[in-house]
């Protein structure tokens, strides 16, 4: 079956990074892309971005263009997301999921457990 | 950015009820490219409809998904148990976006 089992919680400083990995079993990794998408506590889900896991292409939420950065490695099957200069409304559950078609505007069938992201002083 | 809306943010309701859920676009939502969640606490959300009005594999019949344009509903025919939950819309016109979820207590 189609897994995506995300790395474990992790707590920041105001200003630091974060890395996040994602990793896919049970589908052909480079036939899909893998998208992020985080839900602070109480809200709605919010998109982050997308990457293709065959070319390496990207496309951001605008108000994360220049912060995040998104990666894969197709040896290991695992998407990674990195997300820098943290601020407390940060803070969030982060989710990696698949699209139901290699398209980085869908709708999202499968998703990762997700990772708690706090950042604090 | 499509900002969504969705209401109401509450609903207390008890087993057997009609319930009916409203989204609504700040933009046209091209080909009715917008989707249902349901959420539990603890668990990622859950993919009941899709392209408007097309259930997500799995998904019970009581589940239907209604509208165009702007405007879109999720009707579950009659609650179950289970279904106490919050639920999502989400529009893929454009980049993704999900509206602020309607909580279903209960009464």
């Amino acid at each position: 079956q189609i897994q995506l089992v995300q790395s474990g919680p992790e707590v920041k400083k105001p200003g630091a990074s974060v890395n996040v990995s994602c990793k896919a079993s049970g589908y052909t990794f480079t036939s899909y892309g893998v998208s992020w998408i985080r839900q602070a506590p109480g809200q709605g889900p919010e998109w982050v971005g997308w990457i293709s896991a065959e070319t390496g292409n990207t496309n951001f939420a605008q108000k994360f263009q220049g912060r995040v950065t998104m990666t894969t490695d197709t040896s290991t099957s695992t998407a990674y997301m990195e997300l820098r200069s943290l601020t407390s409304d940060d803070t969030a559950l982060y989710y990696c999921a698949r699209a139901a078609r290699n398209f980085w505007s869908d709708y999202f069938i499968y998703w990762g457990q997700g990772t708690l992201v706090t950042v604090s002083s | 950015e499509i900002v969504l809306t969705q209401s109401p943010a509450t609903l207390s309701l008890s087993p057997g009820e009609r319930v009916t859920l409203s989204c609504w676009a700040s933009q046209h939502v091209s080909s009715r490219w917008l989707a249902w969640y349901q959420q539990k606490p603890g668990q990622p959300p859950r993919l009941l409809i899709y392209g408007a009005s097309s259930r997500a594999t799995g998904i019970p019949d009581r589940f239907s998904g209604s509208g165009s344009g702007t405007d879109f509903t999720l009707t579950i025919s009659r609650l179950e148990p289970e279904d106490f939950a919050v639920y999502y819309c989400q529009q893929y016109g454009t980049s993704p976006t999900f509206g602020p979820g309607t909580k279903v207590d209960l009464k």
